[in-house]
């Protein structure tokens, strides 16, 4: 599964949109991406994925450059519930294990 | 949605001793679990894939004597980590691939060996 590049943190303000960026330039072209944040000791929640696509749902927005070689995850009014590590992980086909790189630990701030 | 629980949530046991951690997928089947450890401050570790009545499959370095998983159903994989000792505590955490709920994971099990 191709390798993910994640900022180790970030801050974003309580109500603003909060852009999480992914790298991934090493995508292949049946891998997806995949988006998963863990809240402290608790276990990853799904948020989106997509594989060619812009996708959208109740959670947040998955915008993917043409290229794939990267991607930004949108949540668009942000919450401190929304405090919590984000994941980008890059999957191949199904069946294949989640691989979770460092991740963003996102912050939101009142 | 789907939901996969758990149990237990945290636990407490002697160094030597053998802990026994349970992940059900509750309202789906699940073919394939897995199962991950995470340290403090650091990303999950893949440790072991299960597949509903083979063997499972090991991440370097994982011992597969220490970490006993058993794939018995489409609904129950467990973790039993045998002769735990400090060095094994940490927080375990299973998911299971369901064919139309992809990915879910459990709430996670904090090991402390004493």
């Amino acid at each position: 599964d191709a390798k993910t590049t994640q900022p180790p943190s970030m801050d974003c303000a309580e109500g603003r949109a909060a852009n999480l960026p992914c790298n991934h330039s090493t995508i292949s072209g049946n891998e997806y991406v995949y988006w998963y944040r863990q809240i402290h000791s608790q276990g990853p929640q799904y948020i989106i994925h997509g594989l060619k696509n812009n996708e959208t749902n109740e959670m947040a927005s998955l915008i993917i450059t043409e290229d794939r070689k990267s991607s930004t995850l949108i949540l668009p009014h942000a919450t401190l519930r929304d405090t919590a590590v984000y994941y980008c992980i890059v999957r191949g086909a199904a069946g294949n294990k989640l691989t979770f790189g460092g991740g963003t630990r996102v912050l939101v701030k009142p | 949605g789907a939901v996969v629980s758990q149990h237990p949530s945290w636990v407490i046991c002697k160094s030597g001793t053998s802990v026994k951690i349970e992940c059900r997928s509750l309202d789906f089947q699940a073919t394939t679990m897995f199962w991950y450890r995470q340290f403090p401050k650091q990303s999950l570790m893949l440790m072991a894939t299960s597949n509903e009545g083979s063997k499972a499959t090991y991440e370097q370095g994982v011992e597969k004597d220490k970490f006993l998983i058993n794939h018995a159903s489409l609904t129950l994989s467990t973790l039993t980590v045998t002769s735990a000792h400090p060095e094994d505590s940490s927080f375990y955490i299973c998911s299971a691939l369901g064919s139309d709920y992809g990915y879910t994971f459990g709430s996670g099990t904090r090991l402390t060996v004493v």
